[in-house]
C-alpha cells in the first residue's frame, strides 16, 4: 500500500504548518518525518507517537490519527524549508516505504 | 555518536555490476540493522534494503529483488551492497542509514537515524 504526501506545501514566516501522509499502514504503525536539504542526506525529526531526535527544535511536532499520519511546524522559520518524507514499515516488519515527500515553502 | 560514510559508486553500463560499501563507527556494529536508501536525481526517496544484525536476515524492495544483495562485515564493520545487472533507473544517490524502532501505546514505528553522506551510482552507456 501506498504512503500518500502533497507534493508542495507553502506557509509564511512564523506561522504554523501541517504536512500529512496517508496510508492504510497508518492506522497500525506510527511513521518516521525526514526533513533534507538540496545537496543534503536526509535528517530524521519525528519518530513514534510524537518523539524529537535530539537537536530538533520543540517546534516541530507530530500526530497521528485514522491513516494520516502528521508533522506540525509551529512557528515556521525559514531554515524549515526543504522536502519532508514520511516513512513505515508494513505489518511484516521487514519492509519500509516512503511517501513521494513534500516541498516546503517559507 | 554512529557515523556512517558510503563508497564504491560511479559510473557503470547497463547490464554491469557494482558493489557499494558504508563503513560505520560504533563498537556494536554487528547489533546494528541497517538499510539501504536510494534517490535518483530530483526525485523521492526509494527504501531498497535491510539487513539485520546476529543472523543477517535480509530483505528487499520488488524493485531490486533478484538483482541486488545486501551482506556485512561484522569484523571490519562493513555494510556492503552488491548491485548486478544494472539498469539506467538504478541511477541514483545511495544512502545507507541505522534502522530503529519503539513500540508505545500498542503500535511500532521504525525510523532511519543516522544516514550517510550518500554515494552516487550512474547507469549509462
Amino acid at each position: 500500500s501506498d504512503l500518500t504526501q502533497d507534493p508542495a506545501v507553502s506557509v509564511a514566516l512564523g506561522q504554523t504548518v501541517t504536512i500529512t501522509c496517508q496510508g492504510d499502514r497508518l492506522r497500525n504503525f506510527y511513521a518516521s518525518w525526514y526533513q533534507q536539504k538540496p545537496g543534503q542526506a536526509p535528517v530524521l525529526v519525528m519518530f513514534g507517537k510524537n518523539n524529537r531526535p535530539s537537536g530538533i527544535p520543540d517546534r516541530f511536532s507530530g500526530s497521528n490519527s485514522g491513516n494520516t499520519a502528521s508533522l506540525t511546524i509551529s512557528g515556521a522559520q525559514a531554515e524549515d524549508e526543504g522536502d519532508y518524507y514520511c516513512n513505515c514499515r508494513d505489518n511484516s516488519g521487514y519492509f519500509r516505504l516512503f511517501g513521494g515527500g513534500t516541498r516546503l515553502t517559507v | 555518536e554512529v557515523q556512517l560514510l558510503e563508497s564504491g559508486g560511479g559510473l557503470v553500463q547497463p547490464g554491469g555490476s557494482l558493489r557499494l560499501s558504508c563503513v560505520a563507527s560504533g563498537s556494536t556494529f554487528a547489533n546494528y540493522v541497517l538499510s539501504w536508501v536510494r534517490q535518483p536525481p530530483g526525485k523521492g526517496l526509494e527504501w531498497i534494503s535491510v539487513i539485520y544484525g546476529g543472523g543477517g536476515g535480509t530483505y528487499y524492495a520488488d524493485s531490486v529483488k533478484g538483482r541486488f544483495s545486501v551482506s556485512r562485515d561484522n569484523s571490519r564493520n562493513t555494510l556492503y551492497l552488491q548491485m548486478n545487472s544494472l539498469r539506467a533507473e538504478d541511477t541514483a544517490l545511495y544512502y545507507c542509514a541505522k534502522d530503529g524502532w519503539i513500540q508505545e501505546a500498542g503500535r511500532w514505528g521504525n525510523w532511519f537515524a543516522p544516514w550517510g553522506q550518500g554515494t552516487l551510482v550512474s547507469v549509462s552507456s
